[in-house]
């Protein structure tokens, strides 16, 4: 079974600066997808970031980037230029295809406080 | 388009009343999913369904049902609410083709059983 573990539960950054998110995975599987989603207080699950294991190249989105490492199973999240609207629970996903069906393991979250 | 919507957002029961929370997804999506989110615990899988027509047990199954009612909506229902089952609840959504593969989530269901 996948396991997701995030081992940071809380962390604060000041605004304009740069933090990083750290998330590490076990799989046996070869192919898979990585995400980050965000969830504000209003409790919304919104989609950051995605990551494609069979691509090298790491995923950006703006002020939002990631560091995929797949021999180390490590799969981090960059946020530069630290806005107040960033101050929310992130969490990691893994996802593999089970046929027509895709099973997604959570890790436990990260909660990130952005201080003006 | 409303994309995945769920009612209620609140609910409050006591211990052995029944419910049924109700999703709905306008984005003609195959794959329908029900979580439960605790606090340190991530988001876990209640029951899936595939495809219109077909559900399966997810991680946390017990002591719930589903019924997927067509391609649009997936329920889920508290036979016998108990306090364990006091969470938020997220019903989520995708399709099979596409680039990206994530799941769209609804606004949640937050349950007090008492």
């Amino acid at each position: 079974a996948q396991t997701v573990t995030q081992s940071q539960p809380e962390m604060s950054v000041q605004e304009a600066e740069t933090v990083t998110l750290s998330c590490t995975y076990d799989t046996s599987e070869s192919n898979y997808y990585l995400f980050w989603y965000k969830q504000p207080p209003s409790r919304q699950m919104i989609l950051v970031i995605r990551q494609e294991a069979y691509k090298q190249q790491n995923a950006t989105e703006n002020r939002f980037s990631v560091n995929f490492q797949k021999a180390a199973k490590s799969f981090s999240l960059k946020i530069s230029d630290s806005q107040l609207g960033d101050t929310a629970m992130y969490f990691c996903a893994f996802m593999k295809l089970l046929g027509g069906y895709q099973k997604v393991t959570f890790g436990t979250g990260t909660k990130l406080q952005v201080i003006p | 388009n409303a994309g995945v919507t769920q009612t209620p957002k609140f609910q409050v029961l006591k211990t052995g009343q029944s419910m049924t929370l109700q999703c709905a997804q306008d984005m003609n999506h195959n794959s329908m999913y029900w979580y439960r989110q605790d606090p340190g615990m991530g988001l876990r899988l209640i029951y899936y369904s595939a495809s219109e027509g077909t559900t399966d047990k997810g991680e946390v199954p017990n002591g719930y049902n589903v019924s997927r009612l067509n391609k649009r909506e997936f329920s889920l229902r508290l036979e016998s609410a108990a306090p364990s089952q006091t969470s938020v609840y997220f019903c989520a959504s995708r399709g099979i083709s596409g680039p990206s593969y994530e799941q769209y989530f609804g606004p949640g269901t937050r349950l007090t059983v008492t």
